[in-house]
């Protein structure tokens, strides 16, 4: 059973620029999170699929990113105009749909750097 | 006041000993409960989870829930060193597949 994967796992970028990060989850899993996490914090947030269909999006969620799951496999992360604030690991999680199991599994997550 | 509150730490604990890692929760609301582990620079990685008052479990881990004072605990016994890490505690709602996650406990177990 392979895990969540992430890509790529280190982004150093200029303030102003987008960056987009890819994430993989779970073969069986429909459900796909995306977490950001900041040091000496838990992971928070950001927004929730369930298939294609984007669920529920954290008012964290500005109006700078963006995310996709087109296909219902893998989803995409964007920020534009990136700012020093973004810098944090984002995490991408996945879960099964079926009853009681609402475990939720992490990728290795992307750690973004904003210089 | 946080949704979920867990003691920064770090607690310490001599190898071999009980390690007793503790986290309240604000929402009555809450319904599924999760430990997670996170060694540093690395992404979380789920050991336990709980739905029902009580205890449960796995191996050198136990989880324990009480619904009625919002509280809910991880046991690991036998602690040794590469249990050192920080341990997240995980919460999720009625009708929300997010999760609310306290700012961790460090645990060092000292050889």
């Amino acid at each position: 059973d392979t895990g969540v994967s992430q890509n790529p796992r280190h982004k150093i970028t200029k303030r102003g620029q987008n960056v987009t990060f890819r994430c993989d989850p779970i073969s069986e899993h429909n459900r796909l999170y995306w977490y950001r996490q900041t040091l000496g914090q838990g992971p928070e947030f950001l927004t929730y699929f369930q298939n294609e269909a984007q669920l529920e999006k954290s008012r964290l969620l500005s109006d700078r990113f963006s995310a996709e799951r087109p296909k219902g496999s893998f989803s995409t992360l964007e920020i534009q105009r990136t700012e020093q604030g973004d810098s944090a690991m984002y995490l991408c999680a996945s879960s099964h749909s079926g009853t009681q199991l609402y475990e939720q599994y992490f990728g290795p997550g992307t750690r973004l750097t904003v210089t | 006041q946080k949704e979920v509150e867990q003691n920064s730490g770090p607690l310490s604990v001599p190898e071999g000993a009980i390690a007793s890692l503790n986290c309240t929760y604000s929402d009555r609301g809450s319904q599924s409960f999760f430990w997670y582990r996170q060694y540093s620079g690395k992404s979380p990685e789920l050991i336990m989870f709980i739905y029902s008052n009580g205890d449960k479990e796995d191996g050198r881990f136990t989880a324990q829930l009480n619904k009625a004072s919002q509280y809910v605990s991880l046991l690991i016994r036998d602690s040794q060193p590469s249990d050192s890490a920080t341990y997240l505690c995980a919460v999720s709602s009625t009708g929300r597949r997010a999760l609310t996650f306290g700012s961790g406990t460090r645990l060092q177990v000292q050889p």
